[in-house]
This record gives C-alpha cells, sequence and structure tokens, in this order.
C-alpha cells in the first residue's frame, strides 16, 4: 500500500527540541518531493516547506525559514521535521505530503493522518 | 508570496444541491491550481490538480475551472460525504500556499 506514516503526537516545553517523521512505503521514496503543511488550532493550511529526499535539496517558505529544519534520510525512506526550540505557537497538527516534482507537478497527492504537536509550560 | 483567498469562508447545503467554491490569487498563477479536501482527524485529500485535472479515484461530481487568478471548485450534486472544509492551493510559485478554507456545512 501507497503510504505515508508519520509519528505520534508529541508533548513538549518551550525551549525543548523535536523531531518528528514522516515513512513513506509503496512507492520509490526517492522519486517524489515530501512537503509539510501545519494547520495551527482552529485554522487552515500552511506551506512549510519541502525536500528532495533524492539529493535533500530543500526549499521554505519564508514564514518558516529559520525556525524549523526540513530533511530526510533516503536510507531508510523517512523525512523530518525538526525544531531546535519550540515555542507555544508552534502547537498544531503538522501534515507531512508528497508531491511528484516541484515545478510542473506542484500538487501534494498522497498525506499522511497529521502528527499533533502540543507545546505547553 | 502570492495570497490565495477563498470565498465564502462557510457554506450550508444540502444533500443533491450544487455548490461553488472561489478561490482568487493575489498574482497570476497560470493554470497551478489545486483543490484538497479535508475532515477533521483526516489526512487531507487531492480532488483536482492544474485546475482542472480530477485526481485518480475522485468522483466526477466533481469539477474545477479557471485560469490566471480566479477559480471555482464545483460538486454538481452534493453527497452526504462531502461535508467538510475545502483548500485552494497555488503551485506556481514557492512558497505554495494555501487558501483559508471554505468549510462546507449541512443546512
Amino acid at each position: 500500500e501507497v503510504q505515508l506514516v508519520q509519528s505520534g503526537a508529541e508533548v513538549k516545553k518551550p525551549g525543548e527540541s523535536l523531531m518528528i517523521s514522516c515513512k513513506g512505503s509503496g512507492y520509490t521514496f526517492t522519486s517524489y518531493y515530501i512537503g509539510w503543511a501545519r494547520q495551527m488550532p482552529g485554522k487552515g493550511l500552511e506551506w512549510m516547506g519541502i525536500v528532495y529526499p533524492g539529493d535533500s535539496e530543500t526549499r521554505y517558505s519564508p514564514s518558516f525559514q529559520g525556525q524549523v529544519i526540513i530533511s530526510a534520510d533516503k536510507s531508510i525512506s523517512t523525512a523530518y521535521l525538526q525544531w531546535r526550540s519550540l515555542k507555544a505557537s508552534d502547537t498544531g497538527i503538522y501534515y507531512c505530503a508528497r508531491q511528484p516534482t516541484i515545478y510542473v507537478q506542484t500538487y501534494f497527492d498522497l498525506w499522511g493522518r497529521g502528527t499533533l504537536v502540543t507545546v505547553s509550560s | 508570496d502570492t495570497q490565495m483567498t477563498q470565498s465564502p469562508s462557510s457554506l450550508s447545503a444540502s444533500v443533491g444541491d450544487r455548490v461553488t467554491f472561489t478561490c482568487r490569487a493575489s498574482q497570476t498563477i497560470s493554470t497551478y491550481l489545486n483543490w484538497y479536501q479535508h475532515k477533521p482527524g483526516k489526512a487531507p485529500k487531492l480532488l483536482i490538480y492544474a485546475v482542472s485535472n480530477l485526481h485518480s479515484g475522485v468522483p466526477s461530481r466533481f469539477s474545477g475551472s479557471g485560469s490566471g487568478t480566479d477559480f471555482t471548485l464545483t460538486i454538481s450534486s452534493l453527497q452526504p460525504d462531502d461535508f467538510a472544509t475545502y483548500y485552494c492551493q497555488q503551485g506556481y510559485k514557492i512558497p505554495y500556499s494555501f487558501g483559508q478554507g471554505t468549510k462546507l456545512e449541512s443546512k
């Protein structure tokens, strides 16, 4: 089955670090980009950035550049979203999604079920 | 960045109704416009890509149109499974921004 499986919910304190993951299966992981989107409580989707597992090329939204790190390990078909120092405003659901290309087929055709991140003192 | 504005923000309709959602881009995005359906607690689903192309497995009651800056998603005959939030997204230029969503509720 073609799927993206995300890591489980996290509860963290402000200032702590965190890495969540997204494992692809059922397809050639290095042939697609993996993107991340945030949904803050009661809000819509926000595009955060994207990584190409084949060569780890990354692109970020200016809103998230410097706030998170997106990476991938092609040897285990897994993409990551990382924070070095969490803030309460990072609370939300984070979705990973697959994108065929970065120039023409610029849509997310497969999504993970989301990882809930709660940051609270 | 390209801003995507959806209208209305919410919509009430009944099963069998024809429903139309609107999405406007702050600058031209050619035909790089996608639509997603999202239900609470579930993964979003791609419905339509590149304005009018139905993603695999999506019912034919969904259709899309538009170009440049103005786009629409239409459900020809609303089914019970269609109540959800719908997002447009531009895929023209990074960041590939989403609209704020239109919540479709049962009347």
